[in-house]
């Protein structure tokens, strides 16, 4: 069975500083990995994914994530944050086969101030 | 953006009530879903469509009943609404396999009363 581990509910950080938003997955087979964010009171949109190709992915508005599999994670992290970035980030694992549907983490909210 | 509407956007009903939400989708994709979200528990699968007809049980699908006669569409019915059932009701496609990326639509808020 997969299941993601999102740590920390409300991560805040200052504008400029880095973003880091933190992700654990467990899975019997190589996994699959997304990132999406959420603005308020819109859907879930795609920020980048891993599907076993380079371990290091790059997304939408600067942001990119690890794959780490030694440490099971895939940590999501942006140089810069900026004021627009602040919304809820989902975590996401597949096993990458059958009728594997995505697993979702219960999200991380970020706050970014001034 | 991926071109998925769903309908009503926003629903208030009473306990006892069948309700019918709606999935449009004009991207021909094979895989539909149906999720809803509750804070602190993220987003859970309630059902899942791999194909016209074909349809199968997510995490949560108690209480829940779908169903798609058309490619484009995929309905999520609650036959007697609880308040338990209050939540934001996110619809997602994906085009080939269930395990790749999804695309969701808006999102439908649900209030049982």
């Amino acid at each position: 069975a997969q299941s993601v581990t999102q740590l920390g509910s409300h991560v805040s950080v200052s504008e400029g500083a880095l973003v880091l938003l933190r992700c654990n997955y467990s899975s019997s087979v190589p996994p699959y990995l997304f990132w999406y964010v959420q603005y308020p009171n819109q859907g879930l949109q795609l920020l980048l994914k891993y599907t076993s190709a380079a371990t290091l992915v790059k997304g939408i508005n600067g942001f990119e994530a690890e794959f780490k599999k030694s440490e099971t994670s895939f940590h999501l992290t942006k140089p810069s944050a900026h004021m627009s970035d602040a919304a809820e980030y989902f975590c996401a694992v597949s096993e990458g086969s059958g009728y594997s549907t995505l697993t979702f983490g219960k999200g991380t909210m970020l706050l970014v101030s001034p | 953006d991926a071109g998925i509407t769903q309908s009503p956007r926003h629903k208030v009903t009473e306990t006892g009530t069948p309700v019918t939400l709606r999935c449009h989708q004009t991207e021909n994709h094979r895989y539909m879903y149906w999720y809803r979200q509750d804070p602190g528990h993220g987003l859970r699968l309630i059902h899942y469509s791999y194909g016209v007809k074909d349809t199968d049980k997510g995490e949560v699908s108690d209480g829940y009943s779908v169903s798609r006669s058309k490619t484009e569409d995929f309905l999520l019915t609650l036959e007697s609404a609880t308040s338990s059932q209050t939540s934001v009701y996110f619809c997602a496609i994906s085009p080939r396999d269930a395990w790749e990326e999804q695309y969701f639509g808006p999102g439908t808020r649900l209030t049982v009363t």
